[in-house]
């Protein structure tokens, strides 16, 4: 079965600085898709970025960047200039082809120091 | 588009009782996932649907839980005899998948039914 393990249960950083949120998966497909997901305290979940396993290039968004470690499985968000609308939860998250469930990690929960 | 919505947005209930929620996805989704997030935790897959077809069930839904898409749409999904481990917040998503079977699509959330079992 395939598991998304997020290490950091809390991370802080000061406003207009870089933060980077690890996520590693485990998974035995060559194709798959990850996802990195924000919940604000209004709870409603927003996707932030998302990578496909078949390219090798790092998916970015703005200020939202990844690092994308396919042989290592390892999934990184990086935040750049950070805003104090950044801070939520932020879970990472999996899926095989074809649109399938999402596997997600147990989250994250960023705080912004202003 | 005006998102995927979820009613209620808040259920209190006393064990034993029977709760039911609703999800109306984004209007030409065809596929509808269910989800339970417990505090502190990621969400979890519960059941999913393409268009009224349930094409998967978690072995977290128990035979207390039960869920429909009857037309294709909106989504129903019912608790009977709930517990007090029932306490959650219920998610709903959806996303569209082609004809060809195209996998490009994100699954959009809704801001999800929050049930508080006594």
């Amino acid at each position: 079965a395939q598991t998304v393990t997020q290490s950091q249960p809390e991370m802080s950083v000061q406003e207009a600085e870089t933060v980077t949120l690890s996520c590693t998966y485990d998974t035995s497909e060559s194709d798959y898709y990850l996802f990195w997901y924000k919940q604000p305290p209004s709870r409603q979940m927003i996707l932030v970025i998302r990578q496909e396993a078949y390219k090798q290039q790092n998916a970015t968004e703005n200020r939202f960047s990844v690092n994308f470690q396919k042989a290592a499985k390892s999934f990184s968000l990086k935040i750049s200039d950070s805003q104090l609308g950044d801070a939520a939860m932020y879970f990472c998250a999996y899926r095989r082809l074809g649109n399938t469930p999402l596997v997600f990690g147990k989250g994250t929960r960023l705080s912004v120091i202003a | 588009d005006t998102g995927v919505s979820q009613d209620p947005r808040h259920k209190i209930t006393k064990r034993g009782q029977n709760v039911t929620f609703r999800c109306d996805p984004i209007s030409e989704h065809n596929r509808l996932y269910w989800y339970r997030q417990t505090l502190g935790q990621g969400p979890e897959f519960l059941t999913y649907f393409q268009n009224e077809a349930q094409l998967e069930k978690s072995r977290l839904l128990s035979d207390r839980f039960s869920a429909e898409r009857p037309k294709g749409s909106f989504s129903t999904l019912e608790i009977q005899r709930t517990e007090q481990g029932d306490s959650a917040m219920y998610l709903c998503a959806s996303s569209f998948l082609d004809g060809q079977g195209k996998d490009t699509d994100t699954q959009y959330f809704g801001p999800g039914t929050r049930l508080t079992v006594l």
